[in-house]
């Protein structure tokens, strides 16, 4: 069955810049997605179809994907940035990776 | 703004069926896959199912024997019923809106906690 893989963790200091990759095979031959999810909430797309950002999501995030690799980038990266992340992609099912945790130190 | 609404028991016992039912509301389910998702306590997401307006449905294979998803388009609401529980199945369970074209999920309700538990 088709895996999405990412890191468990990733650290950054406020206002660097932060990235989050998602492995999977020829996974940018399928369109990926990206949610946040802050503790006690339902998750919150951030990015659509690789790299389109929805209304309300700040500039600051943007996505890439090509290869085996989807990667999220949070540039000048906030307090308010701390989540957990998620990719999702579609195989015969949908797919989700395992989630990120963003600390921002 | 479309919104959902999970509702049902947050209490089951080992061995019975889980029973949910997502109420949509300022919107149509019309034209729209509706999904069931769920968090187990401390983990990731995983994906159950969706139902397409029509009545089509796809599972996840791995669930896929204990799983039914079904609609009720004049009432707006889908629902999931999960037979043969364990404690492995307590997580919290968000119903949610793909886009049109599938791709991505644009709205999320606000998930319900269902506990397997004698």
């Amino acid at each position: 069955s088709y895996e999405l893989t990412q890191p468990p963790s990733v650290s950054v200091s406020p206002g660097q810049t932060a990235s989050i990759t998602c492995s999977g095979d020829k996974l940018g031959t399928k369109f990926t997605s990206w949610y946040q999810q802050k503790a006690g909430q339902p998750p919150v797309l951030v990015i659509s179809q690789d790299s389109k950002r929805p209304s309300g999501i700040p500039e600051r995030f943007s996505g890439s994907n090509s290869g085996n690799t989807a990667t999220l980038t949070i540039t000048g990266t906030q307090a308010m940035d701390e989540a957990d992340y998620y990719c999702q992609a579609w195989d015969s099912s949908a797919i989700f990776g395992g989630g990120t945790r963003l600390t921002v130190l | 703004q479309v919104q959902l609404q999970e509702s049902g028991p947050g209490l089951v016992k080992p061995s019975e069926t889980l029973s949910l039912t997502c109420t949509v509301s300022s919107g149509s389910i019309i034209n729209y896959y509706w999904s069931w998702i769920r968090q187990p306590p401390g983990k990731g997401l995983e994906w159950i199912g969706y139902i397409y307006y029509s009545g089509s449905t796809n599972y996840n294979p791995s669930l896929k024997s204990r799983i039914t998803i079904s609609l009720d388009t004049s009432k707006n609401q889908f629902s999931l019923k999960l037979n043969s529980v364990t404690a492995a199945d307590t997580a919290v369970y968000y119903c949610a809106r793909w886009s049109v074209g599938g791709n991505f999920i644009d709205y999320w309700g606000q998930g319900t906690l269902v506990t397997v538990s004698s």
